[in-house]
């Protein structure tokens, strides 16, 4: 059965620091991996999506890289602004899923001005 | 850019209760999902639903859940008889296409039972 876990649990880091979340699952047989920014108590905005054939997207400060042999996913912020402030959520889908996103604990992220 | 619509933003209901969750997906994307997130755990899947039928469901969606598709535009999540442990955030998700395509989520229902 596929799990996922994300190191660490919290961050809290000063303005300006680059930093990196991490994400592993167990099972490599994915489908692709997406990476979500969740506020407190709101939804789920999408911000990067690797295929599985894929090793890293980018969009604006944000990088996202895949080993999928190793099981490992990283989110790369450059620059952090206390507007990133949030819980980043990281979710796998199954190779042998229709639709069965399945998605780690989170990272919560505080960026202190 | 396109949105996924969801209403109520929060609910109280009455253990017992039946109640419906609504959800507007992006017009164009074919593929339908509800998934759920209780307080301080991990988001988890419910169901999805394609071409008018449910195509996946996880152990937790047992006989008190359903989903309907009652017309072209709208997808709802109904718990019939509500309990305690239903209080969670439910999340509608949609899809454009195949398993290639990003997820689009709403801003979810969150559910109170008391």
């Amino acid at each position: 059965k596929q799990e996922v876990t994300q190191i660490p649990a919290a961050l809290s880091v000063p303005e300006g620091e680059n930093l990196v979340l991490n994400c592993s699952f167990t099972d490599s047989a994915i489908y692709n991996l997406q990476w979500f920014r969740q506020d407190p108590g709101k939804g789920l905005t999408s911000l990067l999506l690797i295929q599985s054939s894929q090793r890293e997207q980018t969009s604006g400060r944000l990088n996202a890289s895949l080993d999928k042999s190793s099981g490992r996913s990283t989110l790369y912020i450059a620059a952090s602004q206390p507007g990133d402030s949030a819980t980043y959520l990281c979710a796998v889908l199954d190779g042998g899923s229709q639709g069965n996103l399945i998605f780690g604990k989170g990272t919560k992220l505080s960026v202190k001005p | 850019e396109p949105e996924v619509t969801q209403t109520p933003s929060h609910q109280v209901t009455q253990m017992g209760q039946e109640v419906i969750l609504r959800c507007v997906p992006i017009s164009n994307h074919l593929y339908f999902y509800w998934y759920r997130q209780i307080l301080g755990q991990k988001v988890e899947f419910l169901v999805s639903f394609y071409n008018n039928e449910i195509s996946e469901k996880s152990e937790i969606f047992d006989d008190q859940f359903s989903v309907e598709r009652p017309d072209g535009s709208n997808f709802t999540l109904k718990i019939r008889s509500t309990k305690l442990e239903d209080s969670a955030m439910y999340f509608c998700a949609s899809r454009e296409r195949d398993r290639g395509y990003g997820y689009t989520f709403g801003s979810g229902t969150r559910l109170t039972v008391v």
